[in-house]
């Protein structure tokens, strides 16, 4: 069954940048069924959106993140990647990869809820 | 942006307890709302999308309701494993945004 993991560095120092992966196995992210997004969690908080990305490359970013962050894909790998820029403590969280459905009505594509979560990793942001 | 309340922000109830969690949006998002469960440690897990599509293997004694702005996840008779933290959110546009939580324990 489809499986999502993510990797990358578990400390990160203050004002650099934060880079995470997430592999899919399983199944292909160039499905035209889905998009694929990244959400994080602070320790003892609740979830927020960072954003999300079509194998094609298009995106949709949290507005309150957008400045700092890119996601891109890899189909070659069935990777797709997190980059949050000027990182403070702030962005110490629990970063998760996940899945989520894609629907184009007329020509408006929208999301779905995440149905497919990777297990998530810790990323400290401290010198 | 659109906001997403839950209440209570918690709530102890005793097993076999019906339990009613309460979502609202400041605007009307029809029903493109979903509700997810966190155990403790653990991943968030999808319940319920579409306001009241119960999620493939989710227990029948969860559901959903509501649309527009005020939505409701009912677990009819709790037990010992939906402790947990309940979290809203809304999809019909970005930025896709949780409520804040609710987090429900046995009495």
């Amino acid at each position: 069954q489809l499986q999502l993991q993510e990797s990358g560095p578990g400390l990160v120092k203050p004002s650099e940048t934060l880079s995470l992966t997430c592999t899919v196995s399983g199944g292909s992210i160039s499905s035209s069924s889905y998009y694929w997004g990244w959400i994080r969690q602070p320790p003892g908080k609740g979830l927020e959106w960072i954003g999300s990305i079509y194998y094609s490359g298009s995106t949709y970013y949290n507005p309150s993140l957008k400045s700092r962050v890119t996601i891109s894909a890899d189909t070659s790998k069935n990777q797709f990647s997190l980059k949050l820029s000027s990182v403070t403590a702030a962005d110490t969280a629990v970063y998760y990869c996940a899945r989520q459905s894609r629907r184009v009505v007329v020509v408006i594509t929208h999301l779905d809820a995440f149905d497919i979560w990777g297990q998530g990793t810790m990323v400290t942001v401290s010198s | 942006d659109i906001q997403m309340t839950q209440s209570p922000s918690s709530l102890s109830a005793s097993v076999g307890d019906r339990v009613t969690i309460t979502c609202r949006a400041s605007q009307g998002i029809t029903n493109f709302l979903a509700w997810y469960q966190q155990k403790p440690g653990k991943v968030p897990k999808l319940l319920i999308y579409a306001a009241s599509t119960l999620q493939s293997g989710v227990p029948s004694r969860f559901s959903g309701s509501g649309s527009g702005t005020d939505f409701t996840l009912t677990i009819s008779s709790l037990q010992p494993e939906d402790v947990a933290t309940y979290y809203c959110q809304k999809y019909n546009s970005a930025p896709l945004t949780f409520g804040g939580g609710t987090k429900v324990e046995i009495k």
